[in-house]
């Protein structure tokens, strides 16, 4: 069975700080893919990121950043000088890689509230 | 492009009373999530659609939660009677050919429900 653990539940910074957030993820598939959402105050679900499990490249995206280590089995984030509009709940999820199926769903972990002050 | 889109965006109901939810997807995209989002179980999946399909309603809690998808451009999600503990944000998300193909699934904003 898939799982994903975001252990930390709530991370607290000041403005331009740099936070990781972190994701283990529990697959016993070696094709896979994992993903990052944003759910700002408002509500929605915002898609950032998805990653497959062959490329373990880094990505960088602006002041984000994603680490992909399959020896560990996490995908963690990194938001470099953050920002007060950077609060929000973020989500790690995963899923199969195959057509169909129950590979067609995403399983998500717990998410991490960050909240970003000034 | 139009996103996913979900109506109401906000429903305050009484206990015992039939709520429905509303969801039009992203033209072309063949399947189709329901999501409830609660801060005891978080996001959790409901049901899913392929290609108007129901293929796993495992996550459905109870026989007053049914769910429909008449074509591919619309599916309604329905509580009958519904409960206080239903209370929750619903979330549709559709994607294209499912997230096991690396695919996306795009969600909607959410209708949030409070049931009194």
């Amino acid at each position: 069975a898939q799982k994903v653990t975001q252990a930390q539940t709530e991370i607290s910074v000041v403005e331009k700080e740099d936070v990781t957030l972190d994701c283990v993820y529990e697959t016993r598939d070696t094709t896979y893919y994992l993903f990052w959402y944003k759910q700002p105050p408002s509500g929605e679900l915002v898609f950032l990121i998805r990653r497959n499990s062959f490329d373990e490249q880094n990505e960088i995206s602006g002041r984000y950043s994603w680490n992909f280590q399959k020896s560990t089995s996490s995908f963690n984030f990194t938001i470099t000088a953050s920002q007060v509009v950077d609060s929000a709940v973020y989500f790690c999820a995963l899923s199969e890689a195959r057509l169909g199926g129950t590979a067609s769903k995403l399983t998500f972990g717990t998410g991490t509230r960050l909240q970003v002050t000034l | 492009d139009a996103g996913v889109i979900q109506s109401p965006r906000h429903e305050v109901t009484e206990m015992g009373q039939e709520v429905t939810l509303r969801c039009k997807p992203i033209s072309g995209h063949d399947y189709l999530f329901w999501y409830r989002q609660t801060m005891m179980r978080g996001l959790e999946l409901l049901i899913y659609f392929n290609n108007n399909v129901p293929i796993d309603d495992s996550g459905m809690p109870e026989d007053r939660f049914s769910a429909k998808m008449p074509n591919a451009s619309f599916s309604t999600l329905k509580i009958q009677p519904s409960e206080p503990r239903d209370s929750a944000v619903y979330f549709c998300a559709s994607s294209l050919h499912g997230a096991g193909t690396g695919n996306t699934i795009y969600f909607g904003e959410g209708s949030w429900l409070t049931v009194v």
